[in-house]
């Protein structure tokens, strides 16, 4: 089946440690777009590709990194210097052509740092 | 409005009844908005993309209109169901923008 996975489904990690989220689409999309969610909040854009190899900052980049080596794996580094990581990470992915542009969202990652 | 912004933030309705929430956002290089579902423990699910000012959409009992030279988005349920229940999210996206603004949401609740 077509889709998007994201692994794990539940993350925990001590302070001051990297830790990488997984996302995989089999959609043939050319966009790919990490979000986060905080409890009570909507969702917010830390980074989006819209192309292979290209990648783009969204809102609330500070302390994340990103890769689009191949078009169907997104990566987001969640590095020490977010001050804030534990939260709810949302991927997503779409095409880029025409107006429709509507997003396919993964299952989510909830990380827990302590 | 500098943001999408989505209101009420929750309802609490009554099996039976017909509810509406609003998206505002600004109308200035306005290219598409969306709605999307988000039910509890799944992953949100595009309901409609608008384009045109005066679009109005409709999947079985939810609708939803859009008016671009004010900057607001209705969504409609008629006859609202326990199934109902999820995030309501809207988003937009600017002209030839890759990437889509999302408002907080607006969480319904349909008590049998």
């Amino acid at each position: 089946d077509g889709g998007i996975t994201q692994s794990p489904k539940y993350l925990f990690r001590k302070e001051g440690q990297n830790v990488t989220l997984s996302c995989e689409q089999n959609l043939n999309h050319d966009a790919m777009y990490w979000y986060r969610q905080d409890p009570g909040q909507g969702l917010r854009l830390i980074y989006y590709s819209q192309i292979v190899n290209d990648f783009q900052k969204g809102d609330i980049a500070e302390g994340y990194s990103v890769s689009r080596e191949k078009k169907e794996s997104f990566p987001l580094t969640v590095t020490s210097a977010q001050k804030n990581p534990t939260a709810f990470y949302l991927c997503a992915s779409s095409t880029t052509g025409g107006s429709i542009h509507e997003q396919y969202f993964g299952p989510g990652t909830r990380l827990t740092v302590t | 409005i500098l943001n999408v912004e989505q209101s009420p933030q929750s309802l609490h309705v009554q099996e039976g009844d017909s509810t509406n929430f609003t998206c505002s956002f600004p109308s200035s290089n306005f290219y598409a908005l969306h709605w999307y579902r988000w039910e509890t423990a799944k992953s949100p699910e595009a309901l409609f993309v608008m384009t045109l000012n005066g679009d109005e959409k409709k999947k079985g009992r939810i609708s939803a209109t859009l008016n671009t030279k004010e900057g607001y988005s209705y969504l409609y349920i008629k006859g609202s169901q326990p199934e109902d229940s999820a995030t309501y999210l809207c988003a937009t996206k600017g002209t030839n923008a890759g990437k889509s603004t999302f408002g907080d949401g607006t969480t319904l609740t349909v008590k049998p």
